[in-house]
């Protein structure tokens, strides 16, 4: 089936610092989303890519949709002890009315203060 | 509210007895998710509704979960005979028709004893 590989699997960083995590996957996917996930709560999510080559941003996160339409990136600049969580990268694929998320297996961001 | 909810936030339940999950998606939302988290892992695609109808159940590990949506709202997700493998996070996202973006409920975890 279809699969994500989402890196690094955790990440741990000062506060102030950048980061970046990517998500690849040998098939094509229509939508890229971003979610983060704080202990005990469901997926918030971040930011959705639509368009091949999109770049959006939301506040001090930004996020890509390659252009190959296999890979995505999400990056946090200036991070605060908030930002602390995980984050799982999701690809939509599936006509309309049969849609599903398929999820990489996520990154855990601890920030240092 | 506003946002997805789920009952009950936890359940612990012996092996051997049959548990039922709730959902209430948010109010208008015509597109229906259950996903599995299992400890430090992704989420794994369960069932999928739209309105009542359940047009990929390709996610069911097996013939003891069943799911029903009732109403066009809220869905039962339905675990017969639990073992503990069936020990997890049970999440259930919405959607609007016209979007591909999922909201996520907090999630019931499920222990199985």
């Amino acid at each position: 089936g279809q699969q994500l590989n989402q890196s690094p699997q955790s990440m741990f960083i000062q506060e102030g610092e950048d980061v970046s995590m990517n998500c690849t996957s040998s098939s094509i996917f229509n939508t890229w989303l971003w979610y983060k996930q704080d202990p005990g709560e469901g997926p918030v999510l971040l930011i959705a890519l639509y368009k091949a080559g999109e770049l959006t941003s939301n506040g001090r996160l930004t996020a890509q949709f390659g252009i190959t339409r296999k890979d995505s990136f999400l990056n946090i600049s200036a991070s605060i002890p908030s930002d602390v969580g995980i984050y799982f990268c999701a690809g939509q694929t599936g006509i309309q009315g049969a849609q599903k998320l398929v999820f990489g297996q996520g990154t855990r961001l601890t920030i240092n203060p | 509210g506003a946002g997805v909810s789920q009952s009950p936030s936890n359940k612990v339940t012996e092996k051997g007895k049959d548990v039922e999950l709730r959902c209430d998606p948010i109010s208008g939302h015509t597109a229906l998710y259950w996903y599995r988290q299992s400890l430090g892992q992704g989420l794994e695609f369960l069932i999928y509704f739209q309105g009542n109808s359940a047009p990929d159940k390709s996610g069911l590990p097996s013939d003891r979960f069943s799911a029903e949506r009732t109403g066009g709202s809220v869905s039962t997700l339905t675990i017969q005979r639990t073992q503990q493998e069936d020990s997890a996070v049970y999440l259930c996202a919405s959607r609007k028709t016209v979007t591909y973006e999922q909201y996520f409920g907090p999630g019931t975890r499920l222990t199985v004893t």
